[in-house]
């Protein structure tokens, strides 16, 4: 079952730039969470977004929710080489956590 | 912090042999999940336990086992293992509910000859 997908499967940008991805869903939320993944390690939660919300920061990190589109991106302001990874949104379907294929991010120094 | 320990991160064994393969966690928490992890498909989950001694099925059961026998720990059994079954394994946990964050193992790569 593909609850959530990403956009765009990879992205490579300049250390300094913005690095924007995209998850879209397909039924109703409670929450959608964001991972990262080093290359060769486990997810990493990064942040977790209701679904009466619309937007949500953390450090360089900023979460956008838009429930009428299923709809979020994730915004990573100055990027640094060691935020290369990969990067997952989850959504609920069943009662379970369904991940997406994620966005693979490449940051060049 | 919590922490999650998966017994190997990398791991060969061979075709037909009986595979365990273990995960800890360190912080007291209800569910525990076992995922797979491949090129193109993304994280499919094998199957997740609610509570010492309760399983149920993800989306991709067949050829696995688990079992939960104390709360911090949940072995995945590879019964009787097969090549397609050559994936990287990743452990989570979560503390009350199956959809609150997750915490993460680090992996551990199989590889069955």
């Amino acid at each position: 079952s593909q609850q959530g997908e990403e956009d765009p499967q990879a992205l490579s940008i300049q250390e300094g730039e913005n690095a924007t991805m995209n998850c879209s869903y397909k039924t109703s939320i409670n929450n959608l969470q964001w991972y990262r993944q080093n290359s060769g390690r486990g997810l990493v939660h990064l942040i977790l977004i209701r679904s009466n919300e619309r937007e949500k920061h953390s450090g360089r990190l900023r979460v956008t929710l838009d429930t009428s589109k299923k709809s979020s991106s994730l915004l990573i302001t100055a990027s640094r080489a060691a935020d290369t990874a990969s990067y997952f949104c989850a959504t609920v379907l069943g009662g379970k956590l369904i991940f997406g294929q994620g966005t693979e991010l490449s940051v060049k120094p | 912090d919590v922490k999650v320990t998966q017994s190997s991160r990398y791991l060969v064994k061979r075709t037909g042999e009986k595979v365990f393969l273990e995960c800890v966690q360190d912080m007291d928490h209800e569910n525990m999940f076992w995922y797979r992890q491949d090129p193109g498909l993304g994280l499919r989950l094998i199957y997740f336990s609610y509570d010492v001694k309760m399983k149920e099925k993800g989306d991709i059961p067949e050829g696995y086992s688990v079992s939960r026998e104390k709360k911090e720990r949940f072995s995945l059994i590879l019964e009787s293992a097969s090549t397609n079954q050559t994936s990287m394994y990743l452990c989570a946990s979560s503390p009350t509910s199956a959809t609150q964050p997750q915490h993460f193992g680090d992996g551990t790569r199989l590889s069955i000859l």
